[in-house]
C-alpha cells in the first residue's frame, strides 16, 4: 500500500449505528486530519493530530470522536449520526516542522457515508 | 466573511488551450500559504502548487503557475496546453498564520475540458 488509504470507501449506516472510519498513511508524516466534505460546501477541517496535538474545529458534534493510536493510523469514530452527516469524509497527512511551516497535505480517497 | 472565494463554478476549455481559475482570499495575518488542489471525480484531492505569502516568485510545477498578486490578495491557477484529463474540481485553499496548517477550502471550480 502506498500513499493514503482509507476504509471503508462508502459506508451506509443507520442514525442509531456505531461505526468507525479507517485511515492509514503510509509516507512516514506526522500529521493527520479528517476533513467533511458536503455537496456545494467548501470542505471542512474536523480535526488535526500534529507534534502531539489534537486540534479540534469546534463547530464539529460530538457524535464524531476522533482516535490516532500513531502517527500512521486515524479513526473517527460514528455513533447517533444525523441524515445530514452525509458527506464524502476525507483523512490527509503531512510531514509538519513547526506551526508555521507549509508542506502539502496528501488526501486518501474518501469514505463516502450515507446516513438513512 | 468568506476567507477563499472562488467566483467560477464552472468552466470550460478547449483541449490545448490555457485556462485561469480565480482565487481571492481574505487575511490580515502576514505569513500565509496559499494552495491548489485538484479533485477528480475519483474524490481524492491532489496537490497541485504551493505559494507562500513571502515569496516574491510567482510559483511554478510544469503546466501549473499560480498568478500571485497579493496586493490584490488574489491567487489565481493557470493551466496551460489543457488535457482532457485536466477535467475535474479545483479548490484553493490557504494556511493562515500559525495554524498546524489548518487549510481553509473555498467552494471549488468544476472544469471541463472539450476535445
Amino acid at each position: 500500500e502506498t500513499g493514503v488509504t482509507q476504509t471503508p470507501r462508502h459506508l451506509v449506516m443507520g442514525m442509531t449505528n456505531k461505526k468507525s472510519l479507517k485511515c492509514e498513511q503510509h509516507l512516514g508524516h506526522n500529521a493527520m486530519y479528517w476533513y467533511k466534505q458536503s455537496a456545494k460546501k467548501p470542505l471542512e477541517l474536523m480535526f488535526v493530530y500534529s507534534l502531539e496535538e489534537r486540534v479540534e474545529n469546534n463547530s464539529v458534534p460530538s457524535r464524531f470522536s476522533p482516535e490516532c493510536p500513531n502517527s500512521s493510523h486515524l479513526f473517527l469514530h460514528l455513533h447517533t449520526l444525523q441524515p445530514e452527516d452525509s458527506a464524502l469524509y476525507l483523512c490527509a497527512s503531512s510531514q509538519v516542522y513547526d506551526r508555521e511551516s507549509d508542506n502539502e497535505q496528501f488526501f486518501g480517497p474518501g469514505t463516502r457515508l450515507t446516513v438513512l | 466573511a468568506q476567507k477563499i472565494t472562488q467566483t467560477q463554478p464552472g468552466m470550460f476549455v478547449q483541449e490545448k488551450e490555457a485556462v485561469t481559475l480565480d482565487c481571492t482570499y481574505d487575511t490580515s495575518d502576514p505569513s500565509y500559504g496559499l494552495f491548489w488542489y485538484k479533485q477528480p471525480s475519483s474524490g481524492e484531492m491532489i496537490f497541485l502548487i504551493y505559494q507562500g505569502s513571502y515569496d516574491q516568485q510567482n510559483a511554478t510545477e510544469g503546466r501549473y503557475s499560480l498568478n500571485f498578486q497579493k496586493a490584490r490578495k488574489s491567487a489565481n491557477l493557470v493551466i496551460s496546453a489543457s488535457q482532457l484529463g485536466d477535467s475535474a474540481m479545483y479548490f484553493c485553499a490557504m494556511r493562515e498564520g500559525a495554524s498546524f496548517q489548518k487549510l481553509v477550502f473555498g467552494t471549488g471550480t468544476r472544469l471541463l475540458v472539450s476535445p
